[in-house]
């Protein structure tokens, strides 16, 4: 246990489909990250928020949408999704120190996203 | 951005023996972390190296760094069947605002018993 954790941890959905990922980290961090995970390829990061604030979206299709309400909670709502989009989406947390220094990362178990 | 690269991508190894996995990076960096993954499971941190070390060790772990060659190893003494996994390390790097960590493809480990 991590003290990250994320609903749902399997889904599948068709592509005119609209639904939510959620992530809630207990930690105390106060910065939280969307990361997909596609079969052999490299973990990418898609969205980084510090202090509530977006502070990364790289590049990321405008289908997924990211949402933070407070330092606790991220979710990642997802709108006519592709079948590549299907992926592990893990959510991570970590204290961001102003010095930039030390952030290891704690990562919840992740959502397996299946789109036909 | 940064990028740490694996090295071997997969290793298969008996129970007992010792395991190594390297990491390549590509510029200065003032941290670099080892992580571990379970098959279809979130990464777990195992490790942190700082810049001005060369060797740290966690339990059955050592990691090194060399940052003139810009390489990291990572080694697991005595492996055992739960040891298999997936190993990524980890470099931070300046994003607008915050620090991020890039990955690399990782190394899959199995221990065979």
């Amino acid at each position: 246990e991590t003290g990250v954790t994320q609903t749902p941890r399997h889904l599948v959905m068709g592509m005119t489909n609209k639904k939510s990922l959620k992530c809630e980290q207990h930690l105390g961090h106060n910065a939280m990250y969307w990361y997909k995970q596609s079969a052999k390829k490299p973990l990418e990061l898609m969205f980084v928020y510090n202090f509530k604030e977006q502070t990364e979206n790289n590049s990321v299709p405008s289908r997924f949408s990211p949402e933070c309400p407070n330092s606790s909670h991220l979710f990642l709502h997802l709108h006519t999704l592709q079948p590549e989009d299907s992926a592990l989406y893990l959510c991570a947390s970590s204290q961001d120190r102003s010095s930039g220094t030390y952030n290891e990362q704690f990562f919840g178990p992740g959502t397996r996203l299946t789109v036909l | 951005s940064q990028q740490g690269e694996e090295d071997p991508q997969a290793l298969s190894i008996q129970e007992g023996e010792n395991a190594t996995m390297n990491c390549s990076y590509k510029t200065s960096i003032n941290n670099l972390q080892w992580y571990r993954q379970n098959s279809g499971r979130g990464l777990v941190h195992l490790i942190l190296i700082r810049s001005n070390e060369r060797e740290k060790h966690s339990g059955r772990l050592r990691v090194t760094l060399d940052t003139s060659k810009k390489s990291s190893s990572l080694l697991i003494t005595a492996s055992r069947a739960a040891d298999t996994a997936s190993y990524f390390c980890a470099t931070p790097y300046s994003g607008a605002g915050s620090y991020q960590l890039t990955f690399g493809k990782g190394t899959k480990l199995s221990v065979i018993p």
